[in-house]
């Protein structure tokens, strides 16, 4: 069965200070992977996305994602965090094979991103 | 949100009512979903159409029905079977219901009993 975890509940960090919001997945074959982010009462926003190639993506909003399959592993990162990054950021998977055709997502609980000034 | 709407912000259900809530779509695209959100839990799957005319079950559909007779348009109605409907209620579409294609949200309604 698909899954996503996110780890920590919230992270909190300086601004100015790189951040990291950590993500792990497991699907049983190859994923597809996506982060996106939500402000208080609105729609999620999508961030980026891994689907190939490259194991660092680069995403909106100086975001990016480093795709570790070792690890099963897709941490979002950012170098430098700014107050208005606060919010809830949302890993989600796909699997490549089986319901991959469905286009159903599972998304891990969700971190909150607190940015202290 | 860009490009999908859902109405209204704000509804409120009393016990025994049926409600419905609107989601449209601009995009063209061919794939719609209905996510609820609860907190710390994430989103989890209502219900999903790939095509018009055409839809399937999530993995938390009871309570639940759906309709997609136009292209845009993929209304969720949260019936009195649904006895724990407080949540925030999101759709999403995407061009295809293939694996790489991201699925873009609206707004979202949130439900509340009164």
């Amino acid at each position: 069965a698909q899954s996503v975890a996110q780890p920590e509940d919230q992270v909190n960090v300086a601004e100015g200070n790189p951040l990291t919001v950590k993500c792990t997945y497991s699907v049983s074959g190859n994923p597809y992977l996506f982060w996106y982010v939500q402000y208080p009462n609105r729609g999620l926003q999508f961030l980026l996305k891994y689907i190939t190639g490259d194991n660092l993506v680069k995403g909106s909003y100086g975001f990016e994602a480093e795709f570790n399959k070792s690890q099963t592993s897709f941490h979002l990162k950012k170098p430098s965090a700014l107050v208005s990054d606060s919010a809830l950021y949302f890993c989600a998977v796909r699997d490549r094979r089986g319901s991959s055709n469905t286009g159903k997502l599972i998304f891990g609980q969700g971190t909150t991103l607190q940015v202290k000034p | 949100d860009g490009g999908i709407t859902q109405s209204p912000k704000y509804l409120f259900r009393k016990e025994g009512q049926n409600v419905t809530l609107s989601c449209e779509q601009n995009l063209n695209h061919d794939a719609m979903y209905w996510y609820r959100q609860d907190p710390g839990q994430g989103l989890r799957l209502i219900y999903y159409s790939q095509i018009v005319n055409d839809f399937q079950k999530g993995d938390i559909a009871e309570g639940y029905s759906v309709s997609r007779e136009k292209k845009e348009s993929f209304p969720l109605t949260v019936t009195s079977a649904q006895k724990n409907p407080t949540a925030f209620y999101l759709c999403a579409s995407s061009i295809v219901p293939s694996g790489q294609e991201t699925q873009y949200f609206g707004p979202g309604t949130r439900l509340l009993v009164l």
